[in-house]
């Protein structure tokens, strides 16, 4: 099983500032399939990044996706105030697919 | 415009079986793509509990496989999961999600909680 390991945990910033988001795999991620999800309190997850990079329909460009094998960065590039919520990272290269933990991004 | 509505029983007592069930709108079940339960216990992360596409191929975490059954009713257009012996550590919110082949996983449910509680 692929275990993904967000950092950080938390990260506090204000609108209009850029994140960076860390998902780091204990082992390489089959076809570079990682994806990033958003989730707001009581919501379901939305789809952000796809196989790494791909944003997903009606994503804005302020996202963005990056990395190879272990080591994958979400950005964002200017935080809009809609945008603080909870970060999932996922492989699904391998089964079982597997999800970090999470990175909250919250207001400073 | 695509629904997947879940439901379920809401509270089932621990050592019982809990049954819940996505129904899917708007769309085809039947497309070639799978369809998974994800659950997300309060405060913590999500995790992924089985696969299933419309011919009836599974797919299962090792974690949960021994307690666990996914099946689809292209009929009623809906996919079920049913968990055995539950206990308080499956108190969680449980998902459907339409996994799009590279695409990850493009359509999710509103999610159903499920209490495990006497």
């Amino acid at each position: 099983e692929i275990v993904l390991t967000q950092s950080p945990g938390t990260l506090s910033l204000s609108p209009g500032e850029r994140a960076t988001l860390s998902c780091r795999a204990s082992q390489r991620v089959s076809s570079n399939y990682l994806a990033w999800y958003q989730q707001k309190p009581g919501q379901s997850p939305r789809l952000l990044i796809y196989r790494t990079s791909s944003r997903a329909t009606g994503i804005p460009d302020r996202f963005s996706g990056s990395g190879s094998g272990t080591d994958f960065t979400l950005t964002i590039a200017r935080l809009e105030p809609e945008d603080f919520a909870v970060y999932h990272c996922q492989q699904y290269g391998s089964s079982p697919l597997t999800f970090g933990g999470g990175t909250k991004v919250e207001i400073k | 415009q695509v629904q997947v509505q879940g439901s379920g029983p809401g509270l089932v007592k621990p050592s019982g079986t809990a049954s819940l069930t996505c129904t899917v709108s708007g769309m085809s079940i039947s497309t070639d793509h799978w369809w998974s339960w994800v659950r997300q216990a309060p405060g913590k992360g999500l995790e992924w509990i089985a696969e299933v596409f419309h011919n009836g191929n599974t797919n299962y975490n090792p974690s949960l496989k021994s307690r666990v059954t996914i099946s689809v009713d292209k009929a009623k257009s809906q996919l079920s999961l049913t968990l055995h012996f539950v206990t308080a550590a499956d108190t969680a919110v449980y998902y459907c999600a339409r996994l799009n082949g590279p695409n990850a996983f493009d359509i999710w449910g509103q999610g159903t909680m499920l209490t495990v509680s006497s």
